[in-house]
């Protein structure tokens, strides 16, 4: 079946150095999703994109994070700078439409921030 | 206070037998309920959705929807091992993406 696709499984970085997860959403989908997740706990509420724009975004998504589709290729988080508390595995999801379509959610990134 | 609260936080099933999860929206302007199955090192799954009230049932999976109360809930019935795993109840509220409780965690034991 279709997939979401996230690269790379994980990731370790320095504190302060820029960070780009990549997302490969379903090729039909129009809507994409981030959460981020720590310790195997809630599912947080990142931002959501549509039509190469934020739609809603939650207190978690700083200023450091900015997110992006350019020309239909990977959905892009980057985070710059990178804090300790930024450390987390980051899921993506797209869905076909909004209403009661369950987005798919990929396997996550894992991102270390030491 | 969390939006979409989950109890238990955790519980046992034998093998076989019932597992009950329970939701509480404390948003009355939710569309949809999801419920999300979540294995360790994986995404997580959408299992079923609810938007009416009563029951929807889905072969294992029966999810029961009161509006009135704003409550959800999820039974799994003749429980297997590969059904321990995290559940999460998800609302949506129209358009802000889904809203995740904080899980309840399913262990089934022989």
């Amino acid at each position: 079946g279709p997939k979401v696709l996230q690269i790379p499984s994980h990731q370790i970085i320095d504190m302060g150095q820029m960070v780009t997860l990549n997302c490969d959403p379903v090729s039909n989908h129009l809507y994409f999703y981030w959460y981020k997740q720590i310790l195997g706990q809630q599912m947080e509420f990142l931002v959501n994109f549509y039509n190469g724009k934020v739609m809603e975004k939650s207190k978690l998504f700083k200023d450091q994070f900015s997110v992006e589709r350019p020309d239909g290729s990977y959905f892009t988080l980057k985070i710059q700078p990178t804090a300790l508390e930024d450390s987390a595995v980051y899921f993506c999801a797209s869905s076909g439409t909004v209403n009661n379509q369950a987005p798919l959610f990929g396997e996550g990134t894992r991102l270390s921030v030491l | 206070q969390q939006k979409v609260q989950q109890s238990p936080e955790s519980l046992s099933v034998p093998e076989g037998g019932m597992a009950s999860l329970n939701c509480t929206s404390s948003d009355r302007n939710f569309q949809y309920f999801w419920w999300y199955r979540q294995h360790s090192g994986e995404g997580p799954k959408a299992l079923m959705s609810i938007f009416s009230d009563g029951d929807k049932k889905e072969g294992r999976f029966t999810a029961h929807l009161n509006k009135a109360s704003l409550h959800v809930s999820l039974h799994i019935r003749d429980s297997q091992p590969s059904d321990s795993a995290l559940y999460f109840c998800a609302a949506d509220y129209y358009a802000q993406g889904l809203t995740f409780g904080l899980g309840t965690r399913v262990s089934v034991f022989p």
